[in-house]
């Protein structure tokens, strides 16, 4: 069965320091993996997907993540962090082939503060 | 703007009151989703319609009833709900085909508190 744990419930960063915010998963498959961020009172926006191709992945505001299978992580990084980046993330990883369409499990979310 | 669009985004109701919430996306979709976010648990896939036929039902109590009357527009029907009901519901859409991995693209969400 798929999985993703989200190792940090809650990361606190100073403005312009880098961040890390950690993800394992667990598939059976070779697994599509996203993050998506959700600011306060927002819904979900997609900031990348891995699919099988590079296994750096560039997104969107300066954010990437690595797909390491040996280490079956795909942590998010980020250079420098700003302010606007306070907000929460969520690790998810596919469903395989065959099964529901698009059926996404979602890790439990890190919440990213990010102090001036 | 995502081109999903959620209405309404708050909703106050009472135990014995009946609403809706409707969700119309603007991407040329052929799948539909209602998700729940409660405080502290992961976000649960509530139901799936793809091709506007619901594929996914995840044992959702039968107070929530969802309606897709075509593949631009889906509606979660709430009836008779309880406190713990309460939460953020998102719909959400996607391309989807065989053996496809797509995006899946989420609305902002409607907050609803069950008193």
């Amino acid at each position: 069965a798929q999985s993703v744990t989200q190792l940090d419930s809650h990361v606190s960063v100073s403005e312009g320091t880098p961040v890390l915010l950690r993800c394992n998963y667990s598939s059976s498959y070779s697994p599509s993996l996203f993050w998506y961020v959700q600011h306060p009172n927002k819904g979900l926006q997609l900031l990348l997907k891995y699919t099988s191709a590079a296994t750096l992945v560039k997104g969107i505001n300066g954010f990437e993540a690595e797909f390491k299978k040996s280490e079956t992580s795909f942590h998010l990084t980020k250079p420098s962090a700003h302010m606007s980046d306070a907000a929460e993330y969520f690790c998810v990883v596919s469903d395989p082939p065959g099964g529901s369409q698009g059926n996404l499990i979602f890790g439990k979310g890190t919440k990213l503060s990010v102090k001036p | 703007e995502t081109g999903v669009t959620q209405t309404p985004r708050h909703l106050v109701m009472g135990m014995t009151n009946k609403k809706s919430l409707k969700c119309e996306q603007h991407l040329g979709h052929n799948a539909m989703y209602w998700y729940k976010q409660s405080a502290k648990k992961p976000l649960e896939l509530m139901f799936v319609y793809s091709l506007e036929e619901r594929v996914e039902n995840n044992s959702v109590p039968s107070r929530f009833s969802p309606e897709c009357p075509n593949s631009s527009h889906l509606f979660l029907h709430l009836h008779t709900l309880q406190p713990e009901d309460s939460a953020l519901y998102l719909c959400a859409s996607s391309q989807e085909s065989m053996g496809a991995r797509n995006t899946i693209y989420f609305g902002e969400g409607s907050w609803l508190t069950v008193v």
